[in-house]
């Protein structure tokens, strides 16, 4: 249980245009979703905490329009990169929460953009 | 503020030894703690976590790993290291939110 999925895995774009990454919650129900960066041979960095039904939480420095995250669905949330550049080149990985008393994320396979 | 120290950058170990991967921790309450591996390119899956109870807490893949209030550590060890146990650890601190340490890489020499 507790399966979290990614799509697409990589994805290659021209820069000036914008790039959907969804992330699915397989076999739970997650009303909190987490989206990360790491950039190569780097930690995991905390981009923003989507929450269902309502607004996102970003984290300092990260740009709320340029990083649009929907969370229509306990299932589903999704990161938007709008017109992306090649600094936004990065591996991006989300985890779902599950609702026990610890508060555990299962993490998704990530996705690789490249930005051309 | 949480923060989440792993001193080793690098380790490098021989099929069949020991290992143990450091990790020490910040954290304002009493924390919960896990251990994530990442082989390249591939999301990240649990190893083990603490978050009460017996400070030895026993994973995946023959991993443990001890809580040391005293340290403010969480160290992982396996007690024989396999070679496709190489791959990047990270220590993870938090409640609602994870702090990640920088990571380990563990490279395994036959």
């Amino acid at each position: 249980g507790a399966v979290v999925s990614q799509h697409p895995s990589r994805v290659i774009c021209k820069s000036g245009t914008s790039v959907k990454i969804e992330c699915r919650s397989l076999d739970f129900q997650a009303t909190t979703m987490f989206w990360y960066r790491q950039f190569p041979k780097q930690s995991l960095m905390l981009m923003a905490t989507s929450n269902e039904g309502s607004k996102a939480t970003y984290e300092q420095g990260v740009e709320k329009d340029k990083f649009l995250i929907n969370h229509a669905s306990l299932t589903l949330s999704t990161l938007t990169v709008t017109s992306a550049h090649p600094e936004d080149s990065s591996f991006y990985i989300c985890s779902a929460k599950v609702e026990t008393g610890h508060n555990e994320q299962f993490f998704g396979p990530g996705t690789r953009l490249t930005v051309l | 503020a949480q923060s989440v120290t792993q001193p080793d950058i690098h380790i490098t170990v021989s099929e069949g030894a020991s290992l143990e991967l450091r990790c020490n921790y910040s954290y304002g309450a009493t924390p919960y703690l896990f251990w994530y591996v990442q082989s390249p390119g591939q999301g990240l899956q649990l190893l083990l976590k603490y978050f009460s109870g017996d400070t030895l807490v026993q994973g995946i893949k023959g991993f443990e790993a001890e809580f040391k209030r005293s340290q403010s550590s969480f160290n992982l060890r396996k007690p024989s290291v396999h070679w496709s146990d190489a791959a990047e650890y990270f220590c993870a601190v938090g409640g609602n939110k994870l702090v990640f340490g920088a990571g380990t890489i563990l490279r395994v020499k036959s």
